[in-house]
């Protein structure tokens, strides 16, 4: 059965210094794979996807995140915290079969200091 | 587009009632899924329903069911209300066709039993 793991269940950066919230999956087929941002008293909000075109995914925000097959790992990073980055963060994945089903990993509290 | 429509927003309830939450999609969309968000727990899938029929299920008791009309809006209810149940219910859509296609969510039932 496939599964996702993020490491580190809180997260503190300082602004300006780079972000790096960390995603590993177990499958044994490369699933699909997302990440999530959900704001305080709010839904979740997509933030990119990898569907296996490039390993390397653009998303919203200025976030991004590379596919590694061989670490199975798709790790989110972004250059340059901002205050407004202060989040939680979900990395999800989906099957390639036709099971339809989203896994939700733990999710990582995203903290930025001034 | 307009994206996911939950109603309400906020529900207090006492224990032993019964609670009826609704979700309408994007339209075009017809896959809905259903979520429990709590501190404890995080996200924990409830249901998915594609074309009116429930396409998976997760691990949670009876009490919870749900449904979806022809139109893909979904209802959920929960029954018998526990202190336990309170949490922020998520609804999500996607078109459902394929498993690389993201969850659009709304913003949730924040639902408080006392």
């Amino acid at each position: 059965a496939q599964s996702v793991t993020q490491l580190g269940s809180h997260v503190s950066v300082s602004e300006g210094a780079l972000v790096l919230l960390r995603c590993n999956y177990s499958s044994s087929v490369p699933p699909y794979l997302f990440w999530y941002v959900q704001y305080p008293n709010q839904g979740l909000q997509l933030l990119l996807k990898y569907t296996s075109a490039a390993t390397l995914v653009k998303g919203i925000n200025g976030f991004e995140a590379e596919f590694k097959k061989s670490e199975t790992s798709f790790h989110l990073t972004k250059p340059s915290a901002h205050m407004s980055d202060a989040a939680e963060y979900f990395c999800a994945v989906s099957d390639r079969g036709r099971t339809y089903k989203y896994i939700f990993g733990t999710g990582t509290r995203l903290k930025v200091l001034a | 587009k307009a994206g996911v429509t939950q109603t309400p927003r906020y529900l207090i309830k006492t224990r032993g009632q019964q609670v009826t939450l609704s979700c309408s999609p994007i339209s075009g969309h017809r896959s809905v899924s259903w979520y429990q968000q709590t501190p404890g727990q995080g996200l924990q899938f409830l249901f998915e329903y594609f074309s009116e029929t429930q396409r998976n299920k997760g691990n949670f008791p009876g009490r919870f069911s749900g449904r979806q009309f022809s139109n893909s809006r979904s209802e959920m209810n929960v029954s018998t209300l526990e202190l336990g149940d309170s949490a922020l219910y998520l609804c999500a859509s996607s078109l459902g066709g394929l498993s690389n296609q993201p969850q659009h969510f709304g913003d949730g039932t924040r639902l408080s039993i006392l």
